[in-house]
């Protein structure tokens, strides 16, 4: 069974630009919550997705926004990117949020000059 | 304000010894908790779920859980020098009219050859 795939794997942007983000989360999941982490950070949750609604959301300025398709696919973009902006985003996927554990992708090493 | 919270470490032990884990969390009504492990620029990966009162062995992992004092602890027997990594505890707790999986900053974990 595939895993979470996130692409891509690695970005350079400078400030002012734009970045999306993809991740196809794990087949038959229909949960997908993105997170990002700084170096010697823990997990900051940006927003969780569920059959196409976002369900959650955390404490990000509105420059960070996602969707999801309907085959769970979802997409995370960052507008006027900062330099704080560097990060590890990571991707997640379960069944059902409220009590499957999340499966994460290998993450998106975003960072900004 | 939902919170989960672990002592952050270092904790370091010599191989061969049991390592500890421990991980408290502020909603009574949580019914799910997860184990990660995260090396160092990688993504978390699940190590165990638990649901219930008690124990749960997998390997050389143990969670035990206990609703009435709202901890939660990981055992790692014949600690090796590749357990050497954080550990995350993550609790699905009560958010509004849905719920939601809350982070602890995780504890380093480094275990001495």
């Amino acid at each position: 069974k595939a895993g979470v795939t996130q692409t891509p794997r690695y970005l350079i942007k400078t400030r002012g630009q734009q970045v999306t983000l993809s991740c196809s989360p794990i087949s038959g999941h229909r949960s997908v919550s993105w997170y990002q982490q700084t170096p010697g950070q823990g997990l900051q949750f940006l927003f969780e997705y569920f059959s196409e609604t976002q369900r959650n959301k955390g404490n990000f300025p509105g420059r960070f926004s996602g969707r999801q398709f309907s085959n769970s696919r979802s997409e995370m973009n960052v507008s006027t990117l900062e330099l704080g902006d560097s990060a590890l985003y990571l991707c997640a996927s379960s069944f059902d949020s409220f009590n499957q554990p999340q499966h994460f992708g290998d993450g998106t090493r975003l960072s900004i000059l | 304000q939902k919170e989960v919270e672990q002592n952050s470490g270092p904790l370091s032990v010599p191989e061969g010894a049991i390592a500890s884990l421990n991980c408290t969390y502020s909603d009574r009504g949580s019914q799910s908790f997860f184990w990660y492990r995260q090396y160092s620029g990688k993504s978390p990966e699940l190590i165990m779920s638990i649901y219930s009162n008690g124990d749960k062995e997998d390997g050389r992992f143990t969670a035990q859980l206990n609703k009435a004092s709202q901890y939660v602890s990981l055992l790692i027997r014949d600690s090796q020098p590749s357990d050497s990594a954080t550990y995350l505890c993550a609790v699905n707790m009560d958010a509004g009219n849905n719920r939601k999986l809350i982070w602890g900053l995780g504890t380093s974990l480094a275990v001495n050859p």
